[in-house]
């Protein structure tokens, strides 16, 4: 198993306080990814970082922003959570923009 | 842009039977093809892939061929198990990883 630990696995907030996912790879690998899953729209990208402070945005990147300081953590925040924002996350890495991509456990967050 | 369609299930077959999950895709250039499983609470686990025309991706029975003059990269199993419950993705790597939508299998005793 691609050694990636996201944090938390699972958190309930509130519309409008700020909320941060951690997400910590071992691999060393260049791309990290965070995508949302939702019911009737599958896995959808937010961010990507292809290096240290090297992002771009997904097609779902409104309301969300992130972060890359090291190579092995990658932080998505959502300034103000909506309850739109209730969602399974998805952390993802791979060594290069093509080879495969691997998926840590998913951090379920609840926004109320 | 890249894209892949596949059949969205549920898909319900009992023990023993035979799976197939259709997955087609639209690509520029030859992208590289993958299937991926999701187990209830879980991540994307990585299942097979191929990335050239008429490369066999195989692992756990499980088997899939890039087609390239059909533009498809099929799901097949001879023998389907209860454990093979999940849902699985198609996906391709072109410009960018593009995933399907995910064909929820339940396999029953």
């Amino acid at each position: 198993d691609a050694g990636i630990t996201q944090s938390p696995r699972h958190k309930v907030t509130e519309t409008g306080t700020p909320v941060t996912l951690r997400c910590h790879q071992t691999e060393n690998h260049r791309y990290m990814y965070w995508y949302r899953q939702d019911p009737g729209h599958g896995l959808r990208l937010i961010h990507y970082s292809y290096g240290v402070k090297d992002t771009d945005k997904g097609e779902v990147s409104d309301g969300y922003s992130v972060s890359r300081s090291k190579t092995e953590d990658f932080l998505l925040t959502l300034e103000s959570a909506t309850s739109s924002q209730t969602s399974v996350y998805f952390c993802a890495i791979s060594d290069t923009g093509g080879n495969t991509i691997y998926f840590g456990e998913g951090s379920w967050l609840t926004v109320v | 842009g890249d894209s892949v369609t596949q059949m969205e299930g549920p898909v319900t077959l009992s023990e023993e039977a035979f799976l197939t999950i259709n997955c087609t895709y639209t690509a520029t250039g030859y992208p590289s093809l993958f299937w991926y499983v999701q187990y209830p609470g879980e991540g994307l686990q990585l299942l097979l892939k191929a990335t050239k025309a008429d490369d066999k991706g195989s692992n756990k029975g499980f088997e899939a061929t890039y087609r390239k003059e059909t533009t498809s990269f099929h799901l097949e199993k001879g023998s389907v198990q209860v454990s093979d419950s999940a849902v699985y993705f198609c996906a391709l790597y072109g410009q960018n990883f593009v995933f399907g939508p995910g064909t929820r299998l339940s396999v029953l005793p």
